[in-house]
């Protein structure tokens, strides 16, 4: 069945780093891709979609690119900030019955240290 | 703007109680979802409803009810609270296939 995997399960960076994190996914076709933030006694926020392949999805300074070649849609931030602390889901549209489900990774928890 | 809104924000049970989880949204949305979140295992798919009166299983439905009788409301009912048992509810709304979700707050479940 479809898949999505998120290869962090936490990373520790300082201010103004550059932050990647790795989601791959598996399913056929072309589904729609997303990445979520959820902050402490909140639920998930969405951030950005992407539906084609090369397509980059962009909010609040994060960046990631639809990549077919490689099933993947990582996750970026050129100098990530203490407030940018939280947990980061990558999710994938599942394309069976078109029913809007999403399909989340186990997420990704940044802190980040000033 | 719209608003998702879960209650109870915090849910004590006992032991084999049915426990009643509420979500509304005002979002005209079609489509709502309930998923379980559990440290270390993500999100998992509970229960959704594509429109009203309609049900449809997640994954990790066994031990779940769920009940849509109306477009703007979704409940999902524990049916028998099980002793330990610790984790965060989350409701979502969507318009439907590939469209993005929005969550509710959430309702912090524990079981003693």
């Amino acid at each position: 069945g479809d898949s999505v995997t998120q290869t962090e399960g936490q990373v520790a960076l300082s201010e103004e780093d550059f932050l990647t994190i790795h989601c791959n996914y598996s399913a056929s076709g072309y589904p729609a891709l997303f990445w979520y933030v959820q902050y402490p006694g909140e639920g998930p926020q969405f951030l950005f979609r992407a539906s084609r392949d090369k397509e980059k999805g962009s909010s609040r300074g994060f960046e990631a690119t639809y990549d077919k070649g490689t099933t993947s849609f990582h996750l970026r931030k050129a100098s990530v900030q203490e407030s940018d602390s939280a947990v980061y889901y990558c999710a994938l549209g599942a394309i069976t019955g078109n029913t809007g489900k999403l399909i989340f990774g186990l997420g990704t928890t940044l802190q980040v240290q000033p | 703007g719209g608003i998702i809104t879960q209650t109870p924000k915090f849910l004590i049970g006992q032991e084999g109680q049915k426990l009643t989880l509420k979500c509304q949204q005002n979002f005209n949305h079609d489509t709502m979802y309930w998923y379980r979140q559990d440290s270390g295992k993500g999100l998992r798919l509970i229960y959704y409803s594509i429109t009203e009166n309609d049900l449809q299983k997640g994954d990790l439905s066994e031990g779940y009810d769920a009940s849509r009788e109306k477009k703007s409301s979704f409940s999902l009912t524990v049916t028998s609270a099980q002793k330990n048992e610790m984790a965060v509810f989350l409701c979502a709304s969507s318009m439907g296939a590939n469209s993005d979700y929005t969550f509710g707050s959430g309702t912090r479940l524990l079981v003693i």
